[in-house]
């Protein structure tokens, strides 16, 4: 299985709209994670089985998708969500994670 | 509070040998699933291995087996990697983390803060 994430980067502001996608080479069902990651800080679960959100979790962070094609979408920037995105399929193994995205600050 | 904390990390040189552990508090660690995930400097994150309760499923990256070794210890909540045959490439920030559990398990909600690996001569 190979994970793939577009775009690479996003430079957005505050407040708007942004949707990242992930695309895996085979059908994964909905074994599917969002994970955000800051600067120098270990990753963050936000989002399992493609939809669900982890405790603690802003409701503007919204996972869809099922199959092959999946999307993160953050439906009202905040400073604190400028970070790198990964994707992760949990299907099988090897658990490989998509190559990221990072959102920066237009 | 829950947490995970990796030690062992240091500079080898290529060929090398070194053994990460991952010691866990507020969580009895011979409830989960567990994994190793590294992240080479500036780069993404690569899934490395996994071991089940009780070690009886394991599983490695491609990049690592047979020179990896993941185990736990669940008397000492610990768990553990035995890095041998070490390589350039191997360079990277180690982190240990939990399988969510339940069902489907797969994604990783509890992540320790890391331990800094450095192949060089």
């Amino acid at each position: 299985i190979r994970m793939t994430q577009s775009p690479s980067s996003i430079s957005a502001s505050t407040g708007d709209r942004i949707t990242i996608t992930c695309r895996a080479s085979q059908n994964i069902n909905t074994y599917l994670a969002w994970y955000q990651q800051q600067p120098e800080k270990a990753p963050k679960l936000l989002i399992y089985a493609a939809s669900t959100l982890e405790s603690g979790v802003p409701s503007r962070f919204i996972g869809s998708g099922s199959g092959t094609d999946f999307t993160l979408t953050i439906s009202c920037l905040q400073s604190e969500d400028f970070a790198t995105y990964y994707c992760q399929q949990y299907s099988d193994y090897p658990r490989l994670f998509g190559p990221g995205t990072k959102v920066d600050i237009k | 509070e829950v947490q995970l904390v990796e030690s062992g990390g240091g500079l080898v040189e290529p060929g090398g040998s070194l053994r990460l552990s991952c010691a866990a508090s507020g969580l009895p660690l011979s409830s989960f699933e567990m994994n190793w995930v590294r992240q080479a400097p500036g780069k993404g994150l690569e899934w490395v291995s996994y071991i089940g309760t009780g070690g009886t499923n394991i599983y490695y990256a491609d990049s690592v087996r047979g020179r990896f070794t993941i185990s736990r210890d669940d008397a000492k909540n610990s768990l553990y990697l035995q890095m041998s045959s070490l390589r350039v490439e191997d360079t990277a920030l180690y982190y240990c983390a939990r399988d969510l559990p339940g069902e489907p398990a797969g994604s990783f909600d509890i992540w320790g803060q890391g331990t800094v690996v450095t192949v060089s001569s």
